[in-house]
């Protein structure tokens, strides 16, 4: 069965410093993929990046850029130059190929200080 | 392009009532989620869809929970009837079918839902 565990559960940084998020899963699939999404104070949850696990490059998208380390079943998100706006709840999550929903980590709340 | 719509955005219900929230997957999305977000369990899945089909159901939401997509554009979500463990946001999500390059879940501003 696939597992996310994401075991930060808070990070406090300041302005325009980089953070780093930790997330591993459990996956028997030896092609998967991985997101992080944001979910803001209003609630909302946004995409932010992915790393298809076919792929050896690390994904990079503006600030955001991930460490996938394959032997390791690791993703990090990786923030940099943080922005107060960045302040936010982080998920990791991880879809199957073989057709199963994707399933999340408990998130990790991000504090941005000036 | 609109993206996913759920209706209400909030609701209250009495316990053993029963509810059903909606949702509208962005435009030719083949597969819909139904998610539980709470403070203590995150984000449980309670049902996929893929074009119509029930692809998974949440296994501890079977018993008062049903999903259904009614057409490729709408799908409902019941409980019944409610409790007040309940209580949560339920998120609605589509996103192109698996393998597909952009395979990306895009997220409903979802239904707070409150059970008295």
């Amino acid at each position: 069965a696939q597992k996310v565990t994401q075991t930060q559960t808070s990070i406090s940084v300041m302005e325009k410093t980089t953070v780093t998020m930790d997330c591993v899963y459990e996956t028997r699939d030896s092609s998967y993929f991985l997101f992080w999404y944001k979910q803001t104070a209003s609630g909302e949850i946004v995409f932010l990046i992915r790393q298809d696990s076919y792929k050896k490059e690390n994904a990079t998208e503006g600030h955001y850029s991930l460490n996938f380390q394959k032997p390791k079943s690791s993703i990090g998100l990786i923030i940099t130059a943080t922005q107060i706006e960045d302040s936010a709840v982080y998920f990791c999550a991880m879809r199957e190929f073989n057709n199963n929903a994707p399933r999340f980590g408990a998130g990790t709340k991000l504090s941005v200080k000036p | 392009d609109a993206g996913v719509t759920q209706t209400p955005r909030h609701e209250v219900a009495e316990k053993g009532q029963t509810i059903i929230l909606k949702c509208e997957p962005v435009s030719g999305h083949n597969d819909l989620f139904w998610y539980r977000q709470t403070k203590i369990q995150g984000l449980e899945l309670l049902s996929y869809f893929r074009s119509k089909s029930l692809m998974e159901d949440g296994g501890a939401f079977k018993d008062r929970f049903k999903a259904e997509m009614l057409n490729s554009s709408f799908s409902t979500l019941k409980i019944q009837p409610t409790e007040p463990k309940d209580s949560a946001v339920y998120l609605c999500a589509s996103s192109l079918a698996m393998g597909a390059s952009q395979n990306t879940l895009y997220f409903g501003a979802g239904t707070r839902l409150s059970v008295l």
